[in-house]
């Protein structure tokens, strides 16, 4: 059974530029939730989607969006990028939105100049 | 809201026992997880409390007193390999999402 995939592993931007991530969960898992990662601020929450519905988001400014296809495939997006959107983009999958652990993408690394 | 709180490092040496604390502040109470994760890679699953108690698995164990709202990971007969972040995470009910600690540096020296 394949895992948790991230497109891409890496890129690099310039402030202003947006960006655009990948996640495809593991096959029969509905929940996608996305985590910004950095040495300062640990795992942060993002949002989670299920059912192509974003059931929840984090406090993150309005620059950071994202979206879940009918096949669970969930896409985030960050405009206007800032140097401090420089993170670790982690994805990851359950089963559905109560029961089970995380299983989590190697995530997408952003640098942002 | 939910607030996590775990120490930041922990040093310990291979072959000894180590345990890392967890303690929580949260509504809607759904679970506590604790997850692995070694340099430049993803977290991974290793251990889950709803109910109080011990659950062990293998060398490791972990333990959840919902009361206290506190945890604790134990690992036992440490090898080099064990030498990652721990991550203490909370799960809040329908909300869908877990909410993690900063995560815990453990190093482990020969």
């Amino acid at each position: 059974k394949a895992g948790v995939t991230q497109t891409p592993r890496y890129l690099i931007k310039t402030r202003g530029q947006q960006v655009t991530l990948s996640c495809s969960p593991i096959s029969g898992h509905r929940s996608v939730s996305w985590y910004q990662q950095t040495p300062g601020q640990g795992l942060q929450f993002l949002f989670e989607y299920f059912s192509e519905t974003q059931r929840n988001k984090g406090n993150f400014p309005g620059r950071f969006s994202g979206r879940q296809f009918s096949n669970s495939r969930s896409e985030m997006n960050v405009s206007t990028l800032e140097l401090g959107d420089s993170a670790l983009y982690l994805c990851a999958s359950s089963p559905d939105r109560n029961t089970g652990e995380l299983f989590f993408g190697e995530g997408s690394r952003l640098t942002v100049l | 809201g939910q607030n996590i709180d775990q120490p930041t490092e922990m040093t310990a040496t291979e072959g000894a026992i180590v345990q890392i604390n967890c303690t929580y502040q949260t509504s809607g109470f759904n679970g506590l997880f604790w997850y692995q994760q070694h340099a430049g890679e993803a977290p991974t699953f290793l251990s889950y409390n709803v109910l109080d108690g011990l659950e062990e698995k293998g060398r490791f164990s972990s333990f959840l007193s919902r009361s206290k709202g506190y945890s604790y990971l134990l690992l036992k007969e440490l090898q080099m390999k064990d030498s990652a972040s721990y991550l203490c995470a909370v799960r809040v009910t329908n909300a869908g999402k877990s909410t993690f600690g900063d995560g815990t540096t453990l190093t482990v020296k020969p």
